[in-house]
């Protein structure tokens, strides 16, 4: 089964609006990342969130990393009808493997 | 700067029949590649990475196989597909381990 969790698994809202989207971890991690899909297309990376972060911030974008509860939050402020797409939460574990465990993404649509 | 290429973007495949996906790199030396596998609406399987040249490590299938002729192409073969292999497959490399991954634009596969 998937490591990584996202909630919600679909989420609507208005224009200029922030969205908050979450994902849950089960095992250590080295880094946390996010993704984006837009329908039918490959994932463009976001930002990556290492283990000894809390907080990271890129544009509109923000990310929090909590290890003792093994969950992030990604918070898209003032959302735009181009933010609809899919968002993903990755891990790469701290066990010297190269493997990414994905979540099950969440599904944001943005109305204008 | 780097670019991913994934082909062909669509295919269609009976039962039983070979498949070859190929997936090459450019911009870049010894990338760390892999193979993922999206069913439609949920997260990525892992199913296949490679840290060098002739080096596979197979996560998941039985009925796919992979393999890296060159250094930045990696190729996802089958010799005989089943329906349960449908899905849309994605490339994607990165630089470093655990570091921020970058994916093609995936090929969507049927299997009638």
């Amino acid at each position: 089964s998937q490591q990584g969790e996202e909630d919600p698994q679909a989420l609507s809202i208005q224009e200029g609006e922030n969205a908050t989207m979450n994902c849950s971890y089960k095992t250590s991690i080295n880094n946390l990342q996010w993704y984006r899909q837009n329908s039918g297309r490959g994932l463009v990376h976001l930002i990556l969130i290492r283990s000894n972060e809390r907080e990271k911030h890129s544009g509109r974008l923000r990310v929090t990393l909590d290890t003792s509860k093994k969950s992030s939050s990604l918070l898209i402020t003032a959302s735009r009808a181009a933010d609809t797409a899919s968002y993903f939460c990755a891990t790469a574990a701290t066990s010297g493997t190269y493997k990414y465990i994905f979540g099950t993404g969440t599904r944001l649509k943005v109305l204008a | 700067s780097q670019t991913i290429h994934q082909w062909p973007a669509t295919l269609v495949q009976p039962v039983g029949s070979p498949l070859s996906l190929e997936c090459t790199v450019e911009g870049t030396s010894n990338p760390n590649l892999y193979w993922y596998r999206q069913a439609a609406g949920r997260g990525l399987q892992l199913l296949f990475y490679s840290v060098g040249i002739g080096q596979i490590s197979s996560e998941v299938p039985q009925n796919l196989s992979a393999s890296r002729p060159q250094d930045r192409q990696f190729i996802l073969s089958s010799k005989k597909l089943l329906l349960s292999d449908s899905g849309f497959y994605l490339c994607a490399w990165s630089r470093d381990r655990a570091g921020e991954q970058y994916f093609g634009p995936g090929t969507r596969l049927t299997v009638t």
